[in-house]
């Protein structure tokens, strides 16, 4: 079956640090890819997506790239605020499911301090 | 454009009671998604409805249970709640964007099962 495994947290961060969170999948076929992000209090919103190998998603200054032959999409960005503060979701959804179910990771609890 | 309404956002109940929340998706939106946030767990998909049907479910008992109307709103019903259902309820729709996978969620109904 599908799987998404991220990285552990939480994640401390200093302003203007780079961050890093890894996010590997197993699915058959070829899924679309997804961060998500929770907000303190509220529910998920999408923050990026890709739906093919070698796409890069972008959106806030966070980046994520579809690499098929290592099975990552991996979110990046170059410096954080203290605003981005939250829980990170990576997510796939395989292709040709017929349905909207999403299978997420764990998230990542990143806390940034000023 | 109103987002995804669940209500209610809290409430709490006892062990053997049942629950029901409600969720109204964004206008126009036919598929209904249901998931389950915990701790521990992360996010669990327990089913997904699209015009009034169930398209697909995931692993959770028999007492979890859901339907949509006409009108796309959706209801998800736990029976004979355990202290385990103690959980983020969170409702995502999913429009006529195409197949892309993109959930859109409301803030969930957060039930304490005491």
């Amino acid at each position: 079956g599908n799987s998404v495994t991220q990285m552990e947290g939480p994640v401390t961060l200093s302003e203007e640090a780079f961050l890093t969170i890894n996010c590997t999948y197993t699915a058959t076929g070829y899924p679309s890819l997804f961060w998500y992000v929770q907000y303190p209090g509220e529910g998920l919103q999408l923050l990026l997506k890709a739906t093919k190998a070698d796409d890069k998603g972008s959106n806030k200054g966070f980046e994520a790239t579809y690499r098929k032959e290592t099975t990552s999409f991996h979110l990046e960005k170059g410096s954080v605020q203290v605003s981005d503060s939250a829980v990170y979701f990576c997510a796939l959804k395989s292709l040709g499911a017929g349905s909207y179910q999403l299978t997420f990771g764990k998230g990542t609890k990143l806390s940034v301090i000023p | 454009k109103a987002g995804v309404t669940q209500t209610p956002r809290y409430l709490i109940k006892t062990r053997g009671q049942q629950v029901t929340l409600s969720c109204s998706p964004i206008s126009g939106h036919r598929s209904v998604s249901w998931y389950q946030q915990t701790p521990g767990q992360g996010l669990q998909f327990l089913f997904e409805y699209f015009s009034e049907t169930q398209r697909n479910k995931g692993n959770f008992p028999g007492r979890f249970s859901g339907r949509q109307f006409s009108n796309s709103r959706s209801e998800m019903n736990v029976s004979t709640l355990e202290l385990g259902d103690s959980a983020l309820y969170l409702c995502a729709s999913s429009g006529p964007s195409g197949d892309t996978g993109e959930l859109f969620f409301g803030e969930g109904s957060r039930l304490t099962v005491l």
